[in-house]
């Protein structure tokens, strides 16, 4: 079956800017969680949604959020983004929450400029 | 706040050696994860351990959580250069979100 989905793969974006990342996870599955990975922080939790409903939220500012809709795919947008925002942006894909079975897809590198 | 170590941050051995990567933290995890992410993609889930003391194996490597559920080890014999790349531990603590470690960077060389 398909994997996650994750588009657009790479962007750059200018500081100030905002920025939608999507996610289309597997067939069936109807959880989604986001993840921030850079090189100095590694991989941080950024939230996860089940059943269209945010269920667990990470440190992050207000400037990051998300959206999950009817058929499962996610949304997340930065809005004013900030050099420090430049990092890999991954979804991962779990057929319930609190599922061990965790996919992840090959991540949104997001550049600001 | 929950963290996990890992150690050691990065490992470069020669094709046929053995290794040992451990996940350390002071927090006590319902499960915990290890995976493996190569350059530009998603890390890869390779296996989950929910039971203190519980030993996995798959394959060439060998996962055990510790008997507090508070570290992990990953122990990989006889490396392949497919083994190279970066290996994370992941450890829940029953929230539903997943608190990753810092990461160790593998090289095998042929």
């Amino acid at each position: 079956k398909a994997g996650v989905t994750q588009t657009p793969r790479y962007l750059i974006k200018t500081r100030g800017q905002q920025v939608t990342l999507s996610c289309s996870p597997i067939s069936g599955h109807r959880s989604v969680s986001w993840y921030q990975q850079t090189p100095g922080q590694g991989l941080q939790f950024l939230f996860e949604y089940f059943s269209e409903t945010q269920r667990n939220k990470g440190n992050f500012p207000g400037r990051f959020s998300g959206r999950q809709f009817s058929n499962s795919r996610s949304e997340m947008n930065v809005s004013t983004l900030e050099l420090g925002d430049s990092a890999l942006y991954l979804c991962a894909s779990s057929p319930w929450q609190g599922s061990h079975t965790i996919y992840f897809g090959e991540g949104s590198w997001l550049t600001v400029v | 706040t929950q963290l996990l170590e890992q150690s050691p941050q990065f490992l470069s051995i020669q094709e046929g050696e053995n290794l040992t990567v451990y996940c350390n933290s002071s927090s006590v995890f319902s499960s915990l994860q290890w995976y493996r992410q190569e350059p530009g993609e998603g890390p890869v889930l390779l296996v989950t351990v929910v039971t203190g003391g519980e030993v996995k194996k798959l394959k060439r490597l060998t996962f055990q959580f510790g008997d507090a559920r508070k570290d992990s080890s990953l122990h990989i014999t006889a490396a392949q250069p497919g083994d190279t790349g970066l290996y994370l531990c992941a450890g829940s603590s029953g929230t539903y979100k997943y608190i990753f470690g810092t990461g160790t960077r593998l090289k095998v060389l042929a």
